[in-house]
């Protein structure tokens, strides 16, 4: 079956541009991650999903990154006014467990953002 | 800031060589996982060890939760170009939803 997808697979852009980074979770997953992942190092949280309601955006870096899941599946993860430091790979995860409490989570490829 | 530390770094060795991967941390978590990761791919989980002392065999792989549920060892036994990828072990907490705390990652060659 189809796993979770992301896109673009890769973008550049340059500093100060927006950009908008899409997530496609396994159908009927209720639950949505997002994961930052500077190269060399593991991934951090940046914020999750329960269908639409956005119930955890702790590691969000900074009030220039927004995520929304209107409809509970595809979600978009929004950056504004890039800069350098922005630049990594960008990961989405899904799990069908409502709570998402010991579920696996099942990543997409990434998106790889490049900020010059 | 990631709270958990992964020993060693890098790590290249022949096929049929044995080696293993360390995940230390300060906290304790509810759950460890073990994912490994290749290029342009997403982490893939491997294992999930939820008890302390727990020990999960996984063909060639051994996983370990420490007693205190603060660290955790991958020992791969003879070892494949196959599994040549980045280890990264994850922390999680009992925040009512499965928010991951990824170790900073082992990066493993294994040359035939």
């Amino acid at each position: 079956g189809a796993g979770v997808s992301q896109s673009p697979r890769y973008k550049v852009a340059k500093r100060g541009q927006d950009v908008a980074l899409r997530c496609d979770p396994i159908s009927g997953h209720v639950s949505l991650f997002w994961y930052q992942q500077a190269l060399g190092q593991g991934p951090e949280f940046l914020t999750y999903f329960q269908n639409e309601a956005q119930l955890d955006k702790s590691g969000l870096p900074s009030d220039r990154f927004f995520a929304e899941r209107p409809e509970g599946s595809v979600s978009t993860l929004k950056i504004q006014r890039t800069q350098q430091e922005d630049s990594a790979v960008y990961l989405c995860a899904s799990s069908l467990d409502r709570q998402g409490d010991r579920e696996t989570q099942y990543f997409g490829p990434g998106t790889r953002l490049l900020v010059l | 800031t990631q709270l958990l530390e992964q020993s060693p770094q890098f790590l290249s060795i022949q096929e049929g060589e044995n080696l293993t991967v360390y995940c230390n941390s300060s906290s304790v978590f509810s759950s460890l996982q073990w994912y490994r990761q290749e290029p342009g791919e997403g982490p893939v989980l491997l294992v999930t060890v939820v008890t302390g002392g727990e020990v999960k065999k996984l063909k060639r792989l051994t996983f370990q939760f420490g007693d205190a549920r603060k660290d955790s060892s991958l020992h791969i036994t003879a070892a494949q170009p196959g599994d040549t990828g980045l280890y990264l072990c994850a922390g999680a907490k009992n925040t009512g939803f499965q928010k991951l705390v990824f170790g900073t990652g082992t990066r493993l060659l294994v040359s035939p």
